[in-house]
């Protein structure tokens, strides 16, 4: 059953502390996305990665990390540099660019609450 | 450049009757556009997509979409309404020259009443 996971659900962190949000995928894509949803607000570009070992900042990389290892997995760090961390985080994969406008698959999201 | 603007941040209809989101885009390019659904604390789902083939796009769950290029639209229709309809709505473009890269509108609640 090929798809994208997330976890943990729901994380709680205190202020200052770094966290990381996992994000595995088992579709074969090589393409992998974070974003991050704030209430009522559409979805911001954090990082992404095109292919493995190689990764690019998003609109709004400020304060966040990535790793990009292997071809499944892509997690990312919120540090504590990060000035408004709480939020909706949200993992994406796809397939590379080609001739055709490839969709992303979306995980299931991770809730991080900062205090 | 790209962009996508949602013309309703919440729609109100009554179970049984037709919907309506309303998304008009910008691209310098030829456009792929997309609606995904996302309902509380889920992650997004594909609902259906344009990738110019037909302008009129059959997605699930009854929804469709017209990619009107004169009008630089692209609304998300449904004949009627079920209560599980009720999510958040998300229109999304992207294009060859960004690289699969994609810009969301604001986002369109819908809620459907009993």
């Amino acid at each position: 059953d090929g798809g994208i996971t997330q976890s943990p659900k729901y994380l709680f962190r205190k202020e200052g502390q770094n966290v990381t949000l996992s994000c595995e995928q088992n579709l074969n894509h090589d393409a992998m996305y974070w974003y991050r949803q704030d209430p009522g607000q559409g979805l911001r570009l954090i990082y992404y990665s095109q292919i493995v070992n190689d990764f690019q900042k998003g609109d709004i990389a400020e304060g966040y990390s990535v790793s990009r290892e292997k071809k499944e997995s892509f997690p990312l760090t919120v540090t504590s540099a990060q000035k408004n961390p709480t939020a909706f985080y949200l993992c994406a994969s796809s397939s590379p660019p080609g001739a055709t406008m490839n969709e992303q698959y979306f995980g299931p999201g991770t809730r991080l609450t900062v205090t | 450049a790209q962009s996508v603007t949602q013309l309703d941040s919440h729609v109100s209809v009554s179970e049984g009757t037709p919907v309506l989101l309303r998304c008009n885009y910008s691209s310098s390019y030829s456009p792929s556009l997309f609606w995904y659904v996302q309902h509380p604390n889920k992650g997004l789902q594909l609902l259906l997509k344009y990738t110019s083939a037909a302008t009129l796009v059959k997605g699930i769950n009854g929804f469709e979409a017209e990619f009107k290029k004169s009008e630089t639209s692209f609304h998300l229709t449904k004949p009627s309404a079920h209560m599980s309809d009720a999510a958040e709505y998300f229109c999304v473009v992207t294009s060859n020259n960004a690289g699969n890269m994609l810009t969301f509108g604001g986002g369109t609640r819908l809620m459907v009443k009993p």
